[in-house]
């Protein structure tokens, strides 16, 4: 089976910190993706990378940076949290150009206080 | 990726079959219809997808009408365990593309 496991599932932040999502997957995926939710609009894509070192930005990209150094790892970095970055995290991956559609597999999510 | 809609929320007996609708009428030619669930405090999970054919799968079971404007999702014999709220997405295939959820429909298994 797929898995996707992300670092933390619960993590409390003071605003102003620096602050790490770990997200690792462990079929070989291509596709990285990092995701937040938020009750009434549903989940938002923040940043993906289709390769190693490689990055995109999503639809809400602002606030937060993200590295790739080994393909099965994806982290998600919040320079300088606030609160509102309070929300739920998800992190996803697939496989890459060879596939021929587009099956994520999301982990279980990480929920962020920052207070 | 094409908009779709779905309803709010729907309610099912168990045992019944849930039949979830989706339109999605601006849906380009090469876009799949993909289908998530998330149970309460889960990641999503992926169903089914198709592009033009009727799909089937051990979860699910994925109608599309032949002008692809719509779909419907088919959980044969719903149970407990499928409350959950359903995406209904249309997204291209392959590549890194993100996928937009909407609200999806909350889907209520009765007991």
């Amino acid at each position: 089976d797929v898995k996707v496991t992300q670092s933390s599932r619960y993590l409390v932040k003071r605003t102003g910190e620096k602050v790490f999502l770990e997200c690792v997957q462990d079929m070989d995926h291509e596709n990285m993706f990092w995701y937040r939710q938020d009750p009434g609009l549903g989940l938002r894509l923040i940043y993906f990378s289709y390769d190693v070192k490689m990055k995109e930005k999503g639809d809400i990209p602002e606030g937060y940076s993200v590295s790739r150094e080994k393909k099965e790892r994806f982290s998600l970095i919040l320079e300088s949290a606030s609160t509102n970055q309070t929300s739920m995290y998800l992190c996803a991956s697939s496989f890459g150009w060879g596939s021929s559609y587009n099956e994520q597999f999301f982990g279980p999510g990480t929920r962020l206080t920052v207070l | 990726d094409a908009k779709t809609t779905q309803p709010p929320s729907m309610d099912c007996a168990e045992g019944r079959a849930a039949n979830l609708p989706c339109n999605h009428s601006t849906i380009s030619g090469n876009e799949y219809v993909y289908w998530y669930r998330q149970i309460h405090s889960q990641g999503p999970q992926y169903i089914i997808h198709g592009l033009k054919n009727n799909e089937t799968n051990e979860m699910a079971s994925l109608i599309i009408t032949e002008d692809r404007k719509s779909s419907t999702l088919i959980l044969p014999h719903a149970t407990l365990r499928d409350t959950a709220v359903y995406y209904c997405i249309a997204s291209l295939g392959g590549g890194a593309d993100g996928l937009t959820f909407g609200k999806g429909t909350h889907l209520i298994i009765q007991p």
